[in-house]
């Protein structure tokens, strides 16, 4: 499998469950972005990992959990989530933090 | 701080002709990049064209092109020969870099484009 593959696609949660997002990218890259696109917003920059350290956080509530395990894997740790998380989340990689990057097909959120 | 404006929130084009998405941004750096990015219905970004601010040449990509005004600071986005398939969300972007593996991007609010048969 080639790009940046995330799983599951879409997911429905209430507000007390526990779920995550998970982002791989195939492309040997060493840097990964998690974004949110709300409708009618523009897109908005959570978390950045570069070397797997995480370099940028852009005041993200806490209830967004960022995990990098290694340079190929990103996932996003939900929890106790407000109806107003509901959106699209984009997981992106690219080679150094200045470069192109390439984007997932994005995890679309509900939270009821 | 850095702002990216794209003025039109949707646009109609009929198939096989041309055409611009505005974009206009704001920035005191000198050394900055623009994207532009597609998004269809199935929610993916798919990159398209980039274009750094020192390139004096304007980018090309296929049907695509930057049309880079850097005094007027416009950064638009021009599609030849339109297709169905290019009806999508299109976004422009913008990267800054700050150094020391610091950077920014901002994203404008996006344009919707149909292509109508």
């Amino acid at each position: 499998e080639t790009g940046v593959t995330q799983t599951p696609r879409h997911l429905v949660m209430g507000m007390t469950n526990k779920k995550s997002l998970k982002c791989e990218q195939h492309l040997g890259h060493n840097a990964m972005y998690w974004y949110k696109q709300s409708a009618k917003k523009p897109l908005e920059l959570m978390f950045v990992y570069s070397l797997e350290e995480r370099v940028e956080n852009n005041s993200v509530p806490s209830r967004f959990s960022p995990e990098c395990p290694n340079s190929s894997h990103l996932f996003l740790h939900l929890h106790t989530l407000q109806p107003e998380d509901s959106a699209l989340y984009l997981c992106a990689s690219s080679q150094g933090s200045s470069d192109t990057q390439y984007f997932g097909p994005g995890t679309r959120l509900t939270v009821l | 701080a850095q702002k990216i404006t794209q003025t039109q929130p949707g646009m109609f084009v009929q198939e096989k002709e041309a055409v611009t998405l505005d974009c206009t941004y704001d920035t005191s750096d000198q050394s900055y990049g623009l994207f532009w990015y597609k998004q269809p219905s199935s929610g993916e970004m798919i990159f398209l064209i980039y274009q750094g601010s020192y390139d004096e040449q304007n980018a090309t990509e296929g049907r695509y092109s930057l049309n880079f005004q850097k005094a007027r600071k416009s950064a638009n986005l021009v599609i030849s020969a339109s297709q169905l398939g290019d009806s999508a969300m299109y976004f422009c972007a913008m990267i800054i870099y700050s150094g020391a593996g610091s950077y920014q991007l901002t994203f404008g609010k996006g344009t919707k484009l149909s292509v109508i048969p």
